[in-house]
């Protein structure tokens, strides 16, 4: 079975400096997908980033982007020039194999001070 | 944008209750999830749903739950009994393919309390 880990439950970081949140997971799957979601005090779920793995190159979307390390089953998250607003839990998640569902992490917690 | 509705944003229920949470899907999507969120805890599925009927379900969706497209709009999830441990953040998710590259859509979630 597929399983997601994130080792930070809480993270803090300064406007303007870079963050790096970190996901493991494991899997015997060759194909799938990782995923960095965000979910702000609105409770609304947003997808932030998405990482083929067989894609070697790393994703990236404006200010986030990740490290991909598919030997180490390492998935981590940079946002560069943190802002008030990249305050929320942020979930990793995989996907892939013959199943449709997204399985989640238990979530970091950034709070991005003034 | 179009987006994924939920409704109610809040409900409360005594235990042994039915409660019944709607949620709209974006309206060219095709498929359709329930996922919940135990406060403090990660985001588990429970359930997806396609060409009305479930194409998958998760251990935690027992007897208790179902799930329903009534019309061409709503897509519903339904606790027969409700018990204290079904108290969650509950996300309606909608995609229109599968597939990785079709990004899953959530809702902004129905809080169930249970009391």
């Amino acid at each position: 079975a597929q399983t997601v880990t994130q080792s930070q439950p809480e993270m803090s970081v300064q406007e303007a400096e870079t963050v790096t949140l970190s996901c493991t997971y494991d899997t015997s799957e060759n194909n799938y997908y990782l995923f960095w979601y965000k979910q702000p005090p609105s409770r609304q779920m947003i997808l932030v980033i998405r990482q083929e793995a067989y894609k070697q190159q790393n994703a990236t979307e404006n200010r986030f982007s990740v490290n991909f390390q598919k030997a180490a089953k390492s998935f981590s998250l940079k946002i560069s020039d943190s802002q008030l607003g990249d305050t929320a839990m942020y979930f990793c998640a995989w996907y892939g194999g013959a199943t449709n569902k997204l399985i989640f992490g238990t979530g970091t917690l950034l709070a991005v001070q003034p | 944008e179009p987006e994924v509705t939920q409704t109610p944003s809040h409900q409360v229920t005594q235990m042994g209750q039915e409660v019944i949470l709607r949620c709209v899907p974006i309206s060219n999507h095709l498929y359709f999830y329930w996922y919940r969120q135990i406060l403090g805890q990660k985001v588990e599925f429970l359930v997806s749903f396609y060409n009305n009927e479930i194409s998958e379900k998760s251990e935690i969706f027992d007897d208790q739950f179902s799930v329903e497209r009534p019309d061409g709009s709503n897509f519903t999830l339904k606790i027969r009994s409700t018990k204290l441990e079904d108290s969650a953040m509950y996300f309606c998710a909608s995609s229109e393919y599968v597939g990785a590259t079709n990004e899953q859509f959530f809702g902004p979630g129905t809080r169930l309390t249970v009391l």
